[in-house]
């Protein structure tokens, strides 16, 4: 079954302390995203990644890294996480590359993270 | 201003009901618009993609996009409880890597 897949799926944690979210997809996808979901904001892009080893700023990267060294791999990781990174993350992988224009993004179920 | 705008409702509707959902959008060079639903503790899926203007259907679901007026439609025909859920309008430029969401709007549909 072609999925995105995302662990943990729910996440308490303290204020400072390092944590990482895992995202993988087996539909050979280039592209994988990160969002944030908030209450009346919307979905955010955190970061993108057209390809292994290129990864790019979305429209809300502070406090947040990403690293793409294989393809179906792109976790998220806080380094410091503070109380305002409280959310709902979404991964997601697209079709998209130079050369398909397919934009559609298929997500992950989500992770539910607290920090307090 | 949002680069895209959508009411987040609610919108409540009895079964069998026709549904507008609408979404206005600034920026003229998007070209490629999307519709996700959202179910309760889930992620988006995507429900149709269209390319520049005009409509699109599947099934019970028409996609319109009006690029003159900068503004994208979904429609449901026989609107159904299980069609209950947020729906995001999405859009981005040809060749642009970033895809803008709007808010999303939550529809509720009563038996």
């Amino acid at each position: 079954e072609a999925q995105v897949t995302q662990n943990p799926r729910y996440l308490i944690t303290v204020t400072g302390k390092k944590l990482t979210v895992t995202c993988s997809q087996n539909m050979n996808h280039e592209y994988m995203s990160w969002y944030r979901q908030d209450p009346g904001l919307g979905l955010r892009q955190i970061y993108y990644s057209m390809n292994v080893e290129v990864t790019d700023k979305g429209d809300v990267p502070e406090g947040y890294k990403v690293s793409r060294k294989e393809k179906r791999n792109f976790p998220l990781i806080l380094e410091s996480p503070s109380p305002n990174q409280t959310s709902l993350y979404f991964c997601a992988s697209s079709p998209y590359s130079v050369r398909s224009a397919r934009y559609e993004q298929y997500f992950g179920p989500g992770t539910r993270l607290t920090v307090t | 201003q949002k680069e895209v705008e959508q009411d987040p409702g609610p919108l409540s509707v009895p079964e069998g009901a026709i549904v507008s959902l609408n979404c206005t959008y600034s920026n003229s060079a998007f070209q490629y618009f999307m519709w996700y639903r959202q179910y309760s503790r889930k992620g988006p899926e995507l429900l149709m993609y269209t390319y520049s203007s005009g409509n699109k259907e599947d099934g019970r679901f028409t996609a319109q996009v009006d690029k003159s007026s900068k503004y994208i439609s979904l429609f449901i025909r026989d609107s159904q409880p299980s069609d209950s859920a947020t729906y995001l309008c999405a859009t981005r430029n040809t060749g642009g890597f970033k895809t803008i969401f709007g808010a999303g709007t939550r529809l509720f549909v009563k038996a």
